[in-house]
């Protein structure tokens, strides 16, 4: 299996243009997460869908951000305006077993995508 | 504020030492689990000891956890320089929705 699959693995924007993270989780995986890693504030959860529904996205920072997973094998994060602070790693992960209650035990990192907003 | 801490922060060892993170939780958990990072990478799932376990082993890890103190530490035994990366901690919390919160991570580096 290729594991968990993000691109762009890296993206150099500046202020104000549109971003766009993509994400195909393990097929069979019913899970899907999107987190953001800084050196500032660690590994935040922003958004986990469950078989394609949004389940809790109170971690999405506010309405710049939004994210979308239109079938089992594919998920988008967008930014749009990108602003400097949005600068980070952002990992999709993905599981299987998860429920609308509780993401499940264990989850499978993509290998990120490094944004710099200038 | 992130649910588990990690301590130390930093760590540096030759290769064959042992390593020893610990982490500690604030709130009452059914599970906690360790992941590593290497420099540059995604997160990788190491282990999960559930709340009434005391030790679980997996190859050169150990994990103990105890729960009256709220803490867990990790063990590797005969450290290797490819053992290098930052660890995690990682338990559940939430009302309502259950997410996976990650530790502030422990960096190891091992020098051969």
């Amino acid at each position: 299996d290729a594991g968990v699959i993000q691109s762009p693995r890296h993206e150099v924007t500046e202020m104000g243009q549109e971003v766009t993270l993509r994400c195909k989780p393990i097929s069979g995986h019913n899970s899907l997460f999107w987190y953001r890693q800084t050196m500032m504030r660690g590994l935040e959860l922003l958004i986990y869908f469950n078989n394609n529904v949004p389940i809790d996205d109170s971690g999405m920072p506010e309405d710049r951000f939004s994210a979308k997973m239109p079938n089992a094998s594919f998920s988008t994060l967008k930014i749009q305006p990108s602003e400097p602070r949005d600068s980070a790693v952002y990992f999709c992960a993905s599981s299987v077993g998860g429920t609308r209650l509780v993401s499940s035990y264990e989850q499978y990192f993509g290998p990120g995508t490094r944004l710099t907003v200038t | 504020s992130q649910q588990g801490e990690e301590d130390p922060q930093a760590l540096s060892i030759q290769e064959g030492e042992n390593a020893t993170m610990n982490c500690s939780y604030k709130t009452s958990i059914n599970n906690l689990q360790w992941y590593r990072q290497n420099s540059g990478r995604g997160l990788v799932h190491l282990i999960l000891i559930r709340s009434n376990e005391r030790e679980k082993h997996s190859g050169r890890l150990r994990v103990t956890l105890d729960t009256s103190k709220k803490s867990s530490s990790l063990l590797i035994t005969a450290s290797r320089a490819a053992d290098t990366a930052s660890y995690f901690c990682a338990t559940f919390r939430g009302t309502g929705f259950q997410k996976l919160v990650f530790g502030t991570g422990t960096r190891l580096l091992v020098s051969p």
